[in-house]
């Protein structure tokens, strides 16, 4: 079945205490990005990966690190955490071509207290 | 840049038809998406425009005018499963990001 698998789905930590929540496809897929959803605010963009060892930052990038090494992986790195990054997260993948729908994984919902 | 407005909410009958607009400014464009994402969940791709016109996918149909920066997603029949929020994207040109509205919710009332 194709899919976008994120772990954990459910996080609450304390601030400062580094976290990495992973986001992995299986479709292949070149593209991958990070958002985070927040009330009144909509889906905004953290970073984004083109292919392997391309990344680029999103609309809001502060706080957070990505890498991708392998195509199928795209972890979020949460270096030292802080409340206001309390928000849900999804992790989205699609192919390169113009036009086709991006897959979102399930998202994760991270509390920083 | 880019920016995208849609209403925050917008309340209908069930069986009746609603229409939920969007309207977008962008440098370039390559694009427009309909998401609709029920509380909590992932959002989930309902349709796709890049030429003017109407695309009909069952009870969704999405219409675009790219000279007016405007397109609307139609709901026909409409089903209390249809409460859900309704996002409108837009990609700006090439393979760039795509950029979220905000959503509109949508509640279906008996």
């Amino acid at each position: 079945e194709a899919q976008v698998t994120q772990n954990p789905r459910y996080l609450i930590t304390v601030t400062g205490k580094k976290l990495t929540v992973t986001c992995s496809q299986n479709m292949n897929h070149e593209y991958m990005s990070w958002y985070r959803q927040d009330p009144g605010l909509g889906l905004r963009q953290i970073y984004y990966s083109m292919n392997v060892e391309v990344t680029d930052k999103g609309d809001v990038p502060e706080g957070y690190k990505v890498s991708r090494k392998e195509k199928r992986n795209f972890p979020l790195i949460l270096e030292s955490p802080s409340p206001n990054q309390t928000s849900l997260y999804f992790c989205a993948s699609s192919s390169m071509i113009s036009g086709v729908e991006q897959y979102f994984g399930p998202g994760t919902r991270l509390t920083v207290t | 840049g880019q920016s995208l407005e849609q209403p925050s909410e917008v309340t209908a009958v069930e069986g009746a038809i609603v229409q939920i607009n969007c309207t977008y400014q962008t440098s370039g464009f390559n694009g427009l998406f309909w998401y609709q994402q029920h509380a909590g969940e992932a959002p989930t791709f309902l349709s796709y425009n890049v030429l003017d016109g109407l695309e009909e996918k069952g009870r969704f149909s999405s219409f675009l005018s790219r000279s007016k920066g405007y397109s609307y997603l139609l709901l026909k029949e409409l089903q209390m499963k249809d409460s859900a929020s309704y996002l409108c994207a837009v990609r700006d040109s090439g393979n760039t990001p795509l950029v979220f509205g905000k959503g509109t919710r949508l509640s279906v009332i008996a």
